[in-house]
């Protein structure tokens, strides 16, 4: 069965302690694997995608890496504004209608 | 605003009533998809729509649920009969057929009494 564990489930930070948020994941095969960033109320906000291990992607703070069976969100001196939840989710290869399979989320607080 | 639009953005209502929500894709966007999400989870796929043809349903959409797109361009998701269980934020997302990503709308945000 194609599944997405994520951890920790919660993370506290100070602002500038970076740390990592990790993703691990069984699918069947891996079309693709996605970071979304979801704030209180709303609905996710896309952060990256990842096709193949190896991969790596950069936006400010954050980078997202990919290997094999996992896939790690760092982020780096982080700020308030950076609370979130963080969501990952995978894309079966095979799968007709090519929906998105998440995780629980990683909810993060960055204090000041 | 050329994001993914939703509404309306929050509903109420008793169990038993029928409730419809819209969900305005990404112009460009041929491909739509709803999910449903609750408290502490992350979304769940519920079905999936190419153009106007609804190609893919999860077992999650029940026989009260019922979404449409008739001319491939909006979407709406009924559920007849609400129960308190059908409580969640229901979110649209949609993407190009030359692309993976999947953007995201709002969300509506159902309270069955």
């Amino acid at each position: 069965e194609d599944q997405v564990t994520q951890s920790p489930e919660a993370l506290r930070l100070q602002e500038g302690e970076s740390s990592s948020l990790n993703c691990s994941y069984t699918v069947s095969g891996l079309r693709g694997l996605f970071w979304y960033r979801q704030d209180p109320g709303k609905g996710p906000e896309f952060l990256f995608t990842l096709y193949s291990a190896g991969e790596e992607k950069e936006k400010e703070r954050l980078k997202a890496t990919l290997t094999k069976k996992e896939s790690f969100l760092h982020i780096t001196a982080p700020k308030p504004e950076d609370s979130a939840t963080y969501l990952c989710a995978v894309q079966p290869s095979g799968q007709a209608g090519t929906a998105l399979i998440f995780g629980k989320g990683t909810t993060l607080s960055v204090s000041s | 605003d050329t994001g993914v639009s939703q509404d309306p953005r929050h509903k109420i209502t008793k169990r038993g009533q029928n409730v419809t929500f819209r969900c305005d894709p990404i112009s460009e966007h041929n491909r739509l998809y709803w999910y449903r999400q609750t408290l502490g989870q992350g979304p769940e796929f519920l079905t999936y729509f190419q153009n106007e043809a609804q190609l893919e349903k999860s077992r999650l959409l029940s026989d009260r649920f019922s979404a449409e797109r008739p001319k491939g361009s909006f979407s709406t998701l009924e559920i007849q009969r609400t129960e308190q269980g059908d409580s969640a934020m229901y979110l649209c997302a949609s993407r190009s057929g030359s692309g993976e990503t999947q953007y995201f709308g709002p969300g509506t945000r159902l309270l069955v009494l």
